[in-house]
């Protein structure tokens, strides 16, 4: 079985301020990690995957496998950064399961 | 530019109708997804699919069904809708590797009362 933990429902800083989200997963093999943002009243889509192990708007997210954590980081958080955020993963099954997501708000 | 569509934005529905939601997608991909949007819960996938014909349950598929019967179009069955089903549904397809990314619908915001 999968299962995707993200134990924040709510977060709130300020713009320039640095943001974490957080994300745990389990997995009996080697998953595929993914984050997926969606903006108000637009539809879901992909920001990073950890294949790719690139920066995304300023995103970066480091796969550790003895934690089994996927954290999306920024150093300096903007207003535009405001949406909710969705760590999922993809087994070797295809099947692709999603956290409860979390609901960042950027204040000026 | 990869599409996503569903039949619907928005339905209502009576207790007890049978309903049908509709997704097609045009990028050719093997694999497709129904998921539920409810908030504080996030996604929940209730069925996909990784094939023509071919379904897998997902982690809610109690009251749903699927069919796939060509490679771009994917049906969500509510068999005999109830009020516990409203909710924003999601459909979603992506290519036949895990590590590929998903591409999503637009959603059907489904009111059954």
């Amino acid at each position: 079985a999968q299962r995707v933990t993200q134990p924040e429902k709510l977060l709130s800083v300020f713009k320039g301020a640095p943001v974490e989200l957080k994300c745990n997963y389990s997995y009996s093999g080697s998953p595929e990690l993914f984050w997926y943002i969606q903006y108000s009243r637009q539809r879901l889509q992909l920001l990073l995957r950890h294949i790719s192990r690139e920066s995304i708007k300023g995103f970066t997210a480091d796969l550790n496998k003895g934690e089994t954590s996927f954290h999306l980081k920024k150093p300096f958080a903007q207003e535009e950064d405001s949406a909710m955020y969705y760590c999922a993963l993809s087994g070797n099954d295809y099947k692709l399961s999603f956290g409860a997501g979390t609901t960042v708000t950027v204040r000026a | 530019d990869v599409k996503v569509t569903q039949s619907s934005r928005y339905l209502v529905k009576r207790t007890g109708e049978k309903v049908f939601l509709e997704c097609v997608q045009d990028m050719d991909h093997e694999n497709m997804f129904w998921y539920r949007q409810d908030p504080g819960l996030g996604l929940r996938l209730i069925y996909f699919s990784y094939d023509v014909k071919m379904k897998e349950k997902g982690d809610i598929p109690e009251g749903y069904s699927v069919s796939r019967e060509k490679k771009e179009r994917f049906s969500l069955i509510l068999e005999s809708a109830s009020t516990n089903q409203t909710s924003m549904y999601l459909c979603a397809s992506s290519s036949g590797h895990p590590n590929t990314e998903a591409f999503f619908g637009q959603g059907t915001r489904l009111t059954v009362v």
